[in-house]
C-alpha cells in the first residue's frame, strides 16, 4: 500500500529565509510526484511535477527533488515571502496506466513571518 | 484559458438528501478525477473518469457515483447523505499519461 507522509505538520519561518519542505513515501516504484499549494478553504494549485525519470524540477524560487531509492522528495523555497504562506501538499502516482489516482500527504502548513 | 471549474462553490444539505456536484475540465483535458478532503486532511481519491467510463475507484461506498459527458465534463452524485460526508470536494483534470493534474477550487459541502 502506497502511503505519503509530510513532517512537520506546521512550520514558521522568518521572511527572506530559504526553507525545505519534506515528503516521504513508502513505495519506491513511484511513477511521478507532484507538489501543490493550498490556501485556506481553496482548491489546489499545482507547483511542480517530477517524473520518475527526473531528479528535480525548478520553477522560479521553487525547486523540487525526487529520490526514489530513499523514498523522499523535498520542496525548496528560496527567499521566502509572506505570500508563500499556505499549506503545501505532495502527492504520488504509482501507475503508468494513464494518470490514475494521486495519493496525498496531509500537508505542511507554512507561515512566513514578516 | 479557463482552468478547472466547479459548481456550486458552497452547498448545504440535510442528512439523507442527495447532491450533485459538477466539474468542467481544463481545455484539452479528457480525464476527470474526484477527491474528498476533510478538514485538516489530504485529499482522498474517490474515482476517475476517462472516455465516459469509471476507470478506477477509491475506497468509497456505492452512495458515491459519477458520470462523464461527451464534452468531458463530469458530475459527482452522493446519495443518502451522512454528516460525515461534509467536506471539500475537489475535481482534477489531466490529459494522457503522466501529465500534470490541475485542480478546481472545490465545492464545500456541509451536511446538517
Amino acid at each position: 500500500k502506497q502511503e505519503v507522509t509530510q513532517i512537520p505538520a506546521a512550520l514558521s519561518v522568518p521572511e527572506g529565509e530559504n526553507l525545505v519542505l519534506n515528503c516521504s513515501f513508502t513505495d519506491s516504484a513511484i511513477y511521478n510526484l507532484q507538489w501543490f499549494r493550498q490556501d485556506p478553504g481553496k482548491g489546489l494549485t499545482s507547483l511542480l511535477l517530477i517524473q520518475s525519470s527526473q531528479r528535480e524540477q525548478t520553477s522560479g524560487r521553487l525547486n523540487a527533488s525526487l529520490d526514489k531509492s530513499s523514498g523522499r522528495s523535498t520542496l525548496y523555497i528560496a527567499a521566502s515571502q509572506p505570500g508563500d504562506s499556505a499549506t503545501y501538499l505532495c502527492a504520488g502516482g504509482w501507475s503508468n496506466f494513464g494518470n490514475e489516482k494521486l495519493t496525498f500527504g496531509t500537508g505542511t502548513r507554512l507561515t512566513i513571518i514578516p | 484559458d479557463a482552468g478547472v471549474t466547479q459548481s456550486p462553490t458552497h452547498l448545504i444539505k440535510t442528512r439523507g438528501q442527495q447532491v450533485t456536484l459538477r466539474c468542467s475540465p481544463k481545455s484539452g483535458h479528457d480525464t476527470v478525477s474526484w477527491y474528498q478532503q476533510a478538514l485538516g486532511q489530504g485529499p482522498q481519491f474517490i474515482f476517475q473518469y476517462y472516455e465516459e467510463e469509471e476507470r478506477q475507484r477509491g475506497n468509497f461506498p456505492d452512495r458515491f457515483s459519477g458520470h462523464q459527458f461527451p464534452n468531458y465534463s463530469s458530475e459527482l452524485n452522493v446519495n443518502a447523505l451522512l454528516l460525515g460526508d461534509s467536506a471539500l470536494y475537489l475535481c482534477a483534470s489531466s490529459f494522457e499519461v503522466n501529465t500534470e493534474a490541475f485542480f478546481g477550487q472545490g465545492t464545500r459541502l456541509t451536511v446538517v
